[in-house]
């Protein structure tokens, strides 16, 4: 079946520093790709999307890239805020298979020190 | 901006009990969903709803739960007999439509259950 890997956490950062949260995934199909974010206290948020190999997702400085060949699509800011300190989810959602559900990562939770 | 809503955001119950968990989802949406995050394990898909009717389920949705749509705004769980392994954030989410395969779930900030 389909599934989602997230490297482990948690992940601590000064303010200022690049971060790269890890993403592989596993998929009979054509997945879309989603990463979720979880400020405290509230519900899952989209951060971005890609639903094809080579798209770009991006959005409030945060990029990650659908790369079919490696199976990836890594979470990537080059100048973290304290702001950003939340619990991050890479997800898949695969026309082919239960074309409705996202399959979750196990989230990272990133704190960002000032 | 429109959002969905949870109630209650805590709910504690006894092992054998029934709760339901509501939700209001996105009042345009058509597709409906609950989620659970067991404390330290992944978000888990429990169930879809589209057209007054369940449209996939996981292995986790057995005899024990199950969803309503009661009027125009409300989405329910829920659990006839709680056990403990039952204790979990449930998440509800909804969506617009499949657009071009692409399913943007909109979600609620979670009803942490517990079962004692």
């Amino acid at each position: 079946g389909n599934s989602v890997t997230q490297m482990e956490g948690p992940v601590t950062l000064s303010e200022e520093a690049f971060l790269t949260i890890n993403c592989t995934y596993t998929a009979t199909g054509y997945p879309s790709l989603f990463w979720y974010v979880q400020y405290p206290g509230e519900g899952l948020q989209l951060l971005l999307k890609a639903t094809k190999a080579d798209d770009k997702g991006s959005n409030k400085g945060f990029e990650a890239t659908y790369r079919k060949e490696t199976t990836s699509f890594h979470l990537e800011k080059g100048s973290v805020q304290v702001s950003d300190s939340a619990v991050y989810f890479c997800a898949l959602s695969d026309p082919i298979q239960g074309a409705q559900k996202l399959v979750f990562g196990q989230g990272t939770r990133l704190t960002i020190n000032p | 901006e429109p959002e969905v809503t949870q109630t209650p955001s805590h709910q504690v119950t006894q092992m054998g009990q029934e709760v339901i968990l509501r939700c209001v989802p996105i009042s345009n949406h058509l597709y409906f969903y609950w989620y659970r995050q067991i404390l330290g394990q992944k978000v888990e898909f429990l169930v879809s709803f589209y057209n007054n009717e369940i449209s996939e389920k996981s292995e986790i949705f057995d005899d024990q739960f199950s969803v309503e749509r009661p009027d125009g705004s409300n989405f329910t769980l829920k659990i006839r007999s709680t056990k403990l392994e039952d204790s979990a954030m449930y998440f509800c989410a909804s969506s617009h439509a499949m657009l071009a395969g692409i399913n943007e779930q909109f979600f609620g900030p979670g009803t942490r259950l517990t079962v004692l």
